[in-house]
């Protein structure tokens, strides 16, 4: 099976820009997952998606960020306008909903603020 | 402080040495995650556990759920082995389909 695939893998913008963010998680997966992480600091969980559903949106850091998972397939992170502080990585996991299940993370998308 | 918190933060090991890291969490939790992330790679689950043992291959978890700790062990380690270690949790108030909490990962790093 195809793992949790995310887009673009690097991504370098100018403060004030906007930036999508594409995961693609394992087909079937109900639950996705953004995660971030900021130089030096440990992965922080941003939100959660239960099909096109926000379960729990309580990580994300401010309304400059804006997730959407339509059609419960593919989600988007989108950061607008960005600030120097987004810079980070971000990943992408899904699981399916049994319990008890590993969640699959992504190769992560490497986002530099200029 | 965080809820999560993984030592050493570095480790140097020279090839065939048996290695050791720690992990421990002040919440309860229904499930413990070990993740391996190679430079400029994404993240591989290594194991899921909530209670015991588990063993694959030259790696080694094991989960003390009274203690709210947790080892991972890789026996006769390998240069190969060198990636930065990632100690998750989910909280216990939370069945399937539940968030992770993250220690800030311990680079291991074996030299031949």
């Amino acid at each position: 099976e195809a793992g949790v695939t995310q887009f673009p893998s690097h991504s370098v913008i100018e403060k004030g820009q906007t930036v999508t963010l594409r995961c693609d998680p394992i087909s079937g997966h109900d639950n996705l997952y953004w995660y971030r992480r900021v130089m030096g600091k440990e992965i922080k969980f941003l939100l959660h998606f239960v099909k096109e559903s926000k379960q729990d949106e309580s990580g994300m850091p401010n309304n400059r960020f804006l997730a959407e998972r339509t059609g419960g397939t593919y989600s988007t992170l989108k950061v607008q306008p960005a600030e120097l502080e987004d810079s980070g990585v971000y990943f992408c996991a899904s699981s399916d909903d049994r319990a008890r299940q590993p969640q699959h993370f992504g190769d992560g998308t490497r986002l530099s603020i200029l | 402080k965080n809820e999560v918190e993984q030592s050493p933060q570095n480790l140097t090991a020279q090839e065939g040495e048996f290695i050791t890291i720690n992990c421990s969490y002040s919440v309860g939790i229904s499930a413990l995650h070990w993740l391996q992330q190679h430079p400029g790679g994404g993240i591989v689950s290594l194991f899921m556990l909530s209670s015991g043992k588990k063993k694959h291959g030259r790696l080694i978890a094991t989960i003390n759920i009274q203690e709210k700790h947790s080892s991972l062990h890789i026996t006769a380690s390998h240069p190969r082995d060198s990636a930065v270690y990632i100690c998750a949790v989910r909280a216990f108030k939370e069945t399937s389909g539940s968030r992770l909490t993250f220690g800030e990962g311990t680079q291991l790093t074996v030299n031949p």
